[in-house]
C-alpha cells in the first residue's frame, strides 16, 4: 500500500510568486490533513478535509493560503502570493474514517520544502 | 486535546533500551495516547497508541499508569537510527487532528 506522497518534495520560488502543493492520500483515507513547521517552530495544524469538506481551517494562516480537495482524493494547497514567513516545510497527513474503538492512526507525508526569497 | 509535558531532550546509549517519559494529568477517559516520531526534517512517524493497557508493537512498548496520567515509551535496543524527536500527543481519536507540542530530542550515543 502506497503512503502519503507530496509533490513537490522541494520548491523555491520569489516572493510574490505562487506555489501549488499536491497531496495524494492513502488510497480509501477520507480524512486529508495539512501541517506546516517552519524554522525553529513546531509542527502547526493548518486544516483538515473530510472527503472534500473542509471540515476544520482554524489553522489556516491568512487568505494568501487556499486549500481544495475535488473529488475527495488528492488535495492542492496553494499560496498566492507567497512571503518571506512562509517558508518552511508543508506536511499532508492521512487517515481512515473513525468507526472503531482501537484509534485512528493519521499517517503523514515526507513533506514539501518550501523556500520564498 | 489533552496538554502533554516531555523532557527536551535525553541521551540514551546504544543497544540500551531508551524510556521517554510523558505528563498527561489532563487526559479524559476516552483520548488516548499517540506517540510519533521525527527524524531529521522527514515527515512524522506514527509508533505506538494506546488507551489503557500497555501496548507493544515492532516498534515500541507503550506502558500507561493506572490513573492514566503518565506513560512511557520503550524503545527496547536503541539504535542509532533511533535519533530523532519523540512526540507524545494526547488525542480523541476518531478524526480529530494531532497537536503537537515540542517534544524529546533523543541521541542515541555510540
Amino acid at each position: 500500500e502506497a503512503g502519503v506522497t507530496q509533490f513537490p518534495s522541494h520548491s523555491v520560488i520569489e516572493k510574490g510568486q505562487t506555489v501549488t502543493l499536491r497531496c495524494d492520500p492513502i488510497s480509501g483515507h477520507d480524512n486529508l490533513y495539512w501541517y506546516r513547521r517552519v524554522m525553529g517552530k513546531e509542527i502547526k495544524f493548518l486544516l483538515h478535509f473530510v472527503k472534500e469538506s473542509k471540515q476544520d481551517e482554524s489553522g489556516m494562516p491568512n487568505n494568501r493560503f487556499l486549500a481544495e480537495r475535488t473529488g475527495g482524493t488528492y488535495s492542492t494547497l496553494k499560496v498566492q502570493p507567497a512571503e518571506l514567513e512562509d517558508s518552511g516545510v508543508y506536511f499532508c497527513a492521512s487517515s481512515r474514517n473513525y468507526g472503531g474503538v482501537s484509534g485512528n492512526t493519521i499517517y503523514f507525508g515526507e513533506g514539501s520544502w518550501l523556500t520564498v526569497v | 486535546d489533552a496538554k502533554t509535558t516531555q523532557p527536551p531532550s535525553m541521551d540514551c546509549a546504544e543497544g540500551r533500551a531508551a524510556n521517554l517519559p510523558c505528563n498527561h494529568s489532563t487526559i479524559s477517559g476516552n483520548e488516548y495516547v499517540y506517540w510519533y516520531r521525527q527524524i531529521h526534517s522527514q515527515g512524522p512517524q506514527y509508533i505506538i497508541h494506546g488507551l489503557k493497557n500497555n501496548e507493544t508493537n515492532e516498534m515500541a512498548s507503550l506502558i500507561i499508569t493506572e490513573d492514566r496520567k503518565s506513560s512511557t515509551l520503550i524503545l527496547p535496543h536503541a539504535t542509532l537510527r533511533d535519533t530523532a524527536v519523540y512526540y507524545c500527543i494526547g488525542t480523541y481519536s476518531g478524526n480529530t487532528p494531532l497537536v503537537f507540542g515540542k517534544g524529546t530530542r533523543l541521541s542515541v550515543i555510540a
